[in-house]
């Protein structure tokens, strides 16, 4: 079956360190996205990708890095600068032309900073 | 003022009623509208896809665009305690925008 694999479902992280989030899809689509999930806020756009070997920053990019070098994989870098990771993590994939068909979407991985 | 505005809730209803779910939103520009599905701890699912204004119904739901008002609606009838979730509107021109979501619990 189609769809978007995130990993680990938990997460935890210790101050100071990096950790990164993994997201995988066979959906064949171009474009991916993640965001960030706070009670009460939304989905906030952290980083999206239409193409590989390209990607741009989203509204909240700051203490985040990502990578796609291939077309299946979107790998999210929760660096030591982001202040405040303890989150929600959702990743997402979609057609070009993006409001075409909607999002799919993984299961998440919630991170927290112990 | 945010782009797309969602009461948060809670809602809560008893079983076999009727549900409106309801977003407004500032940019005229967009032109796709969704409605999500999120349980908790888990990805949000597409519920409705609508384009423009008018009407979709699939089986006990249906999402109203009413692009004049900038208002969005989702119905459910004859709610049952598997539709508690928290209910996500999103629109887009390109750009998905996303309500902040309302949890919706169905009372047996």
């Amino acid at each position: 079956d189609g769809g978007i694999t995130q990993s680990p479902k938990y997460l935890f992280r210790k101050e100071g360190q990096n950790v990164t989030l993994s997201c995988e899809q066979n959906l064949n689509h171009d474009a991916m996205y993640w965001y960030r999930q706070d009670p009460g806020q939304g989905l906030r756009l952290i980083y999206y990708s239409q193409i590989v070997n390209d990607f741009q920053k989203g509204d909240i990019a700051e203490g985040y890095s990502v990578s796609r070098e291939k077309k299946e994989s979107f790998p999210l870098t929760v660096t030591s600068a982001q202040k405040n990771p303890t989150a929600f993590y959702l990743c997402a994939s979609g057609t070009q032309g993006v409001g075409s068909s909607g999002y799919t979407f993984g299961s998440g991985t919630r991170l927290t900073v112990v | 003022q945010k782009e797309v505005e969602q009461d948060p809730g809670p809602l809560s209803v008893p079983e076999g009623a009727i549900v409106s779910l309801n977003c407004t939103y500032s940019n005229s520009a967009f032109q796709y509208f969704m409605w999500y599905r999120q349980y908790s701890r888990k990805g949000p699912e597409l519920l409705m896809y609508t384009y423009s204004s008018g009407n979709k119904e699939d089986g006990r739901f249906t999402a109203q665009v009413d692009k004049s008002s900038k208002y969005i609606s989702l119905f459910i009838r004859d709610s049952q305690p598997s539709d508690s979730a928290t209910y996500l509107c999103a629109m887009s021109t390109g750009d998905m925008r996303f309500g902040a979501g309302t949890r919706l619990t169905v009372k047996p």
